[in-house]
């Protein structure tokens, strides 16, 4: 079945450096969803990406979709703390999801 | 609009006890989905429906039995609780079919098994 792989696991940085997260998978993704999930929370949805190369931002944050929609990245510019948490990708298939890449920043 | 909402939110269980575990939507969304997460790890998908009357297995199906028989229940039912089950369970529900297919989580149930 259709996998999302995700690296890395982990990320750990200090507050004001930047972060990126990486989606990968086998198979054409029609979509791909991210999530983030805070300590102790459920997973809250971000984003759907639909086209081939599309860009979306919110904020610091920085969503792509790559030209052969088999890869994806989060990128976040100057870390704040409130970004700590773990950032899920979710292919279309079942909505599976990948491992996570969960973020910690130190002030 | 409530959402998705799970109960119960903390339940301990001895080995070889059954329960289930309730989850409903009230957005009227046609796929509803079972997820276990395990302390650090990622989501691993148990049961999924695509409509009522219909289920299908996920990765992790093998202890855990579900049913559709409405469009906003979605039950997920233990039987002979082993620690292993120890985890947090996520229900979600999306609507496929429309442009945004957004899922929307419950809370969550924290079960331990002992």
């Amino acid at each position: 079945g259709q996998q999302v792989m995700q690296i890395p696991q982990y990320q750990h940085v200090q507050e004001g450096e930047d972060f990126t997260t990486y989606c990968n998978s086998s198979t054409t993704l029609s979509n791909i969803q991210w999530y983030k999930q805070r300590p102790g929370g459920h997973p809250v949805f971000l984003i759907q990406l639909v086209k081939s190369g599309e860009v979306k931002k919110q904020k610091r944050l920085t969503f792509q979709f790559g030209e052969a929609k088999k890869n994806s990245s989060l990128h976040i510019t100057a870390t704040q703390t409130t970004d700590v948490g773990t950032y899920f990708c979710a292919g279309p298939a079942r909505l599976t999801f990948g491992e996570g890449t969960q973020l910690t920043v130190n002030p | 609009n409530a959402g998705v909402t799970q109960t119960p939110k903390f339940r301990i269980l001895k080995i070889g006890q059954s329960m289930t575990l309730q989850c409903t939507q009230d957005m009227n969304h046609n796929y509803m989905y079972w997820y276990r997460q395990d302390p650090g790890m990622g989501l691993k998908l148990i049961y999924y429906s695509v409509g009522a009357g219909i289920t299908d297995k996920g990765e992790v199906p093998n202890g855990y039995n579900v049913s559709r028989s409405t469009t906003e229940d979605f039950p997920l039912r233990l039987e002979l609780a082993a620690p292993s089950q120890t985890s947090v369970y996520f229900c979600a529900s999306s609507y496929v079919g429309s442009l945004n297919t957004e899922a929307f989580f419950g809370q969550g149930t924290r079960l331990t098994v002992v």
